[in-house]
């Protein structure tokens, strides 16, 4: 079965610095793109990002740009998600999603819960 | 950017009926168009890609229109499994970005 596995919750301090997993299994990994989408607390789905694991080509959405850093090491088959320094505004949960250029995000993994509260 | 915007935020409907939810982009965005439904407490589950197909796994009720700007989504019978929040999604050009959502609920 095609699964994306995440990384668990996270309760950190504001200033603090996190990197959160998203592992791919049962597919060709490097062949597709991996997507994050941020859902804060009662709110809708925000498109972060994306990534291209074979080349690591990546885009993210304005709003995301210099708050957040994506990565993969497809080594092992994974994708991350960083920040260097993190604000309350940052609670929220994360969704990374396989993303095709034909059918859009078709498989998604169970999400990341991240809370920053002092 | 393209801005998606749904309509209606909220709609109450009772099982059996016929429910559209609309999708407008800012620009045409072709058929580069997704339908994700999300349960509380749950990740999003694609539902139609491209517009209008139906994504497999996914009930025949549910069905998907348009191009260019406007598209819809159809639920042919409302069922119990199907109160939910819709998303409509945009792939065309970066950045991607989704709709509002709309809140499906009971009468």
């Amino acid at each position: 079965e095609v699964q994306l596995v995440q990384s668990g919750a996270e309760v950190k301090k504001p200033g603090e610095s996190l990197k959160i997993s998203c592992k791919g299994s049962e597919y060709s990994f490097s062949t597709y793109w991996i997507g994050w989408v941020r859902q804060m607390p009662g709110k809708g789905l925000e498109w972060m990002g994306i990534i291209y694991p074979r080349d690591s080509e990546t885009r993210y959405s304005p709003s995301f740009q210099g708050q957040v850093s994506i990565s993969v090491d497809k080594s092992v088959s994974t994708a991350y998600l960083q920040w260097s320094s993190l604000k309350a505004s940052d609670t929220a949960m994360y969704y990374c999603a396989r993303h095709t250029v034909r059918d859009g995000m078709d498989v998604w993994g169970k999400g990341t819960t991240v809370t920053v509260s002092s | 950017d393209i801005q998606m915007t749904q309509s209606p935020s909220t709609l109450s409907a009772s099982v059996g009926d016929r429910v559209t939810i609309t999708c407008r982009a800012s620009q045409d965005i072709s058929n580069w168009l997704a339908w994700y439904q999300q349960k509380p407490g749950k990740a999003p589950k694609l539902l139609i890609y491209k517009a209008s197909s139906l994504q497999s796994g996914v009930p025949s009720r549910f069905s998907g229109s348009g191009s260019g700007t406007e598209f819809t989504l159809i639920i042919s019978s409302l069922q119990p499994d199907d109160f939910a929040t819709y998303y409509c999604h945009h792939y065309s050009t970066y950045p991607y970005s989704f709709g509002q959502g709309t809140k499906l609920e009971i009468k």
